[in-house]
């Protein structure tokens, strides 16, 4: 099993739409999570940490669930510029404990 | 003014022969990172330097060496290469060595081998 999976996608949606994404890890002991954007042929960025309570930024809310070793990502009123590789991160059993980045999720927001 | 910023862009070269590929960070940041991205996205740590000094050495092979002149620079050379090692390459940094802080990234480079 993968240290970090995600469905690859691509999620086509229209805009304006709300879509979810959701991140499976397999280290119970990690307690470090993120979410990372990362544009066709670009660097990745930070997009948001998640917190064990949840967090929200504007039209972006990340949750946690420990119990179930998962982490979302949900995006409301999606707009074009939304299109991108949604990478999620959770600190991890490999690497001496370093960040594991898991393969991304597509997202094409169509007009 | 670029905060992580990687030379060069773009590398196509033959098989067997060496490249080297450079890194600098005018963040301040104590810790910085070679991570390989293949063909399918996956990014996946090569080397980890805090202060100059390795802590990080992942699973890969003796051909790539990494070299830290100084705290803000951290270049990557690599000896014979393969197909295999096509891919992008991206530096990073970080603030402090920490498995909670943000990863600033450069912008890749994307190396071929023929």
């Amino acid at each position: 099993r993968k240290e970090v999976e995600q469905d690859p996608g691509p999620f086509n949606v229209p805009e304006g739409a709300t879509v979810a994404f959701n991140c499976t890890y397999s280290n119970s002991a990690s307690q470090s999570f993120f979410w990372y954007r990362q544009d066709c042929r670009k660097e990745p960025k930070l997009l948001m940490s998640v917190y064990s309570s949840g967090n929200e930024d504007g039209r972006f809310t990340a949750q946690l669930n420990r119990a179930s070793q998962y982490i979302s990502l949900l995006i409301r009123d999606s707009k074009l510029s939304d299109s991108a590789t949604y990478l999620c991160v959770v600190n991890g059993r490999d690497a001496g404990n370093m960040l594991t980045f898991g393969g991304g999720t597509r997202l094409m927001v169509k007009p | 003014d670029t905060a992580v910023s990687q030379t060069p862009k773009y590398l196509v070269t033959q098989m067997g022969n060496d490249k080297s590929i450079k890194c600098e960070q005018n963040l301040g940041h104590d810790t910085m990172y070679w991570y390989k991205q293949d063909s399918k996205k996956f990014l996946k740590i090569m080397f980890s330097y805090n202060n100059k000094e390795l802590i990080i050495n992942e699973t890969v092979p003796n051909r790539f060496s990494p070299k830290s002149p100084d705290k803000a620079h951290l270049n990557l050379h690599i000896n014979s290469l393969e197909l295999g090692d096509s891919a992008v390459y991206f530096c990073a940094s970080s603030l402090f060595f920490t498995t909670a802080g943000e990863l600033f990234f450069g912008e890749g480079s994307r190396l071929t081998v023929l």
